[in-house]
């Protein structure tokens, strides 16, 4: 089935520790996102890449980094996880032939104590 | 800047009620895309419809509607005869910067459908 595959699906994370949540997408899509949604303020964007080898921050960048090595997988790495970050993520991908028409994983709840 | 803004933050209706949940945009580009995504309470986004910028046309879908008014930059979405599956947070986004700009979202709308 076509689709965005995110792990894991949720995890209990020690502050300070390293973290990479990964996402898979099979569309063959060029852009790529993460975006974090903490309740009443919607969804914000982390960090983005529009092609393989290419990556741009997004609203709420600090303390995240990706890397975009091929087009299918592009994972957002924790390098020292804080209280704060605890929150879903969701990866995104995107096909420009279809007016910018995402298409979301299915979200990682990540819970940093 | 571009921004969205939903301002009803929480809506409760009966069942068969109808009810219209409020987007309204900024932006300086002319190209841009304006979406409705659902999110039920199983967490995961659901696109529901795209509009671009030169498309003012009205869509109907179902007992789904959505009315694009570029004079008062809205896109707002109504509901005809709500049924409780239509319980979800509902979030409008932008997309700017053309096709492959980065879309943002509202903060979302709460729609809660009483039996």
């Amino acid at each position: 089935i076509a689709g965005i595959t995110q792990a894991p699906t949720s995890q209990i994370l020690a502050a300070g520790r390293r973290m990479t949540l990964r996402c898979t997408q099979d569309m063959r899509h060029n852009a790529m996102y993460w975006y974090r949604q903490d309740l009443g303020l919607g969804l914000r964007l982390i960090h983005y890449s529009n092609t393989a080898g290419t990556t741009g921050k997004g609203e709420v960048p600090d303390g995240y980094s990706v890397s975009r090595a091929n087009t299918d997988d592009f994972p957002l790495t924790l390098a020292s996880a804080v209280p704060s970050q605890t929150s879903v993520y969701f990866c995104a991908s995107s096909d420009p032939t279809t007016g910018g028409g995402y298409t979301f994983g299915s979200g990682t709840r990540l819970t940093v104590v | 800047a571009q921004k969205v803004t939903q301002a009803q933050t929480e809506i409760s209706v009966v069942e068969k009620e109808d009810v219209t949940l409020d987007c309204v945009y900024e932006t300086r580009d002319t190209t841009y895309y304006l979406f409705w995504y659902k999110q039920p309470p199983s967490g995961e986004l659901v696109f529901l419809i795209r509009r671009n910028s030169f498309d003012e046309q009205n869509e109907i879908s179902g007992r789904y509607s959505w009315n694009f008014q570029k004079s008062t930059s809205s896109f707002n979405f109504t509901i005809t005869a709500s049924q409780v599956v239509d319980s979800a947070v509902y979030f409008c986004a932008l997309n700017y910067g053309g096709s492959q700009g980065n879309l943002i979202f509202g903060k979302g709308t709460k729609l809660s459908v009483k039996p």
